[in-house]
């Protein structure tokens, strides 16, 4: 099955610095990359999501990449502010299956620093 | 909308005893999940149904059941509480199987067993 490795489990970045998230994936059939943000105490959350026939997707301060060829995806997030701290998911979905067939990464818990 | 509810927030059960999660949603999804979420773990998906009365394994199901008797709720079943189902637990519904069909997640009920 697929295994999706997220590094760092934990980063610090002073306030208004960038912040980077990476995952790899391990099936090259994986055409689907959401990543999640949670707040404590909260559930989950979309923030960002990239297909495999995309490179790049921005919305706002946050950007996603995607380089097919290695098998890894970014998550970079400018100009960081208070209430980005939260722990971030990565996941990867196979092509032809749906959620239930999406893994995760193992997080990772991004403080920043006033 | 309420989204996704899960009750209740925290529980402390011991080895042996029997207890449901509750799981509600108002946003009028066929498919809800459920997931548990261990440090450095990630999330890993329990059960799953695609509708009223179907219900599936997801990857981790062994000590659990769950019912779907209406397209609201989702609850999950643990028969013997043990020590290894310590964790997070988290209720997920989407539109579609799609996975370009985001999940929304409850906020989670932190579940000990001692």
């Amino acid at each position: 099955g697929e295994n999706v490795e997220q590094h760092p489990s934990t980063l610090s970045v002073q306030e208004g610095d960038s912040a980077v998230i990476k995952c790899t994936y391990s099936d090259s059939a994986s055409n689907y990359f959401p990543w999640y943000k949670q707040e404590l105490g909260k559930g989950p959350q979309l923030i960002i999501d990239i297909r495999s026939n995309v490179g790049e997707k921005k919305d706002q301060r946050i950007a996603v990449t995607l380089n097919k060829t290695a098998k890894h995806f970014s998550l970079h997030i400018t100009e960081t502010q208070p209430e980005d701290s939260a722990v971030y998911f990565c996941a990867a979905s196979l092509r032809n299956f749906g959620n239930e067939k999406l893994t995760f990464g193992t997080g990772t818990r991004l403080t920043i620093i006033p | 909308n309420a989204g996704v509810t899960q009750t209740p927030k925290f529980r402390i059960l011991k080895i042996g005893q029997s207890m449901t999660l509750q799981c509600a949603q108002d946003m009028n999804h066929n498919y809800m999940y459920w997931y548990r979420q261990d440090p450095g773990m990630g999330l890993k998906l329990i059960y799953y149904s695609v509708g009223a009365g179907i219900t599936d394994k997801g990857e981790v199901p062994n000590g659990y059941n769950v019912s779907r008797s209406t397209t609201e709720d989702f609850p999950l079943r643990l028969e013997l509480a043990a020590p290894s189902q310590t964790s997070v637990y988290f209720c997920a519904s989407s539109y579609s199987l799609d996975e370009y069909s985001p999940l929304h997640f409850g906020n989670g009920t932190r579940l000990t067993v001692t």
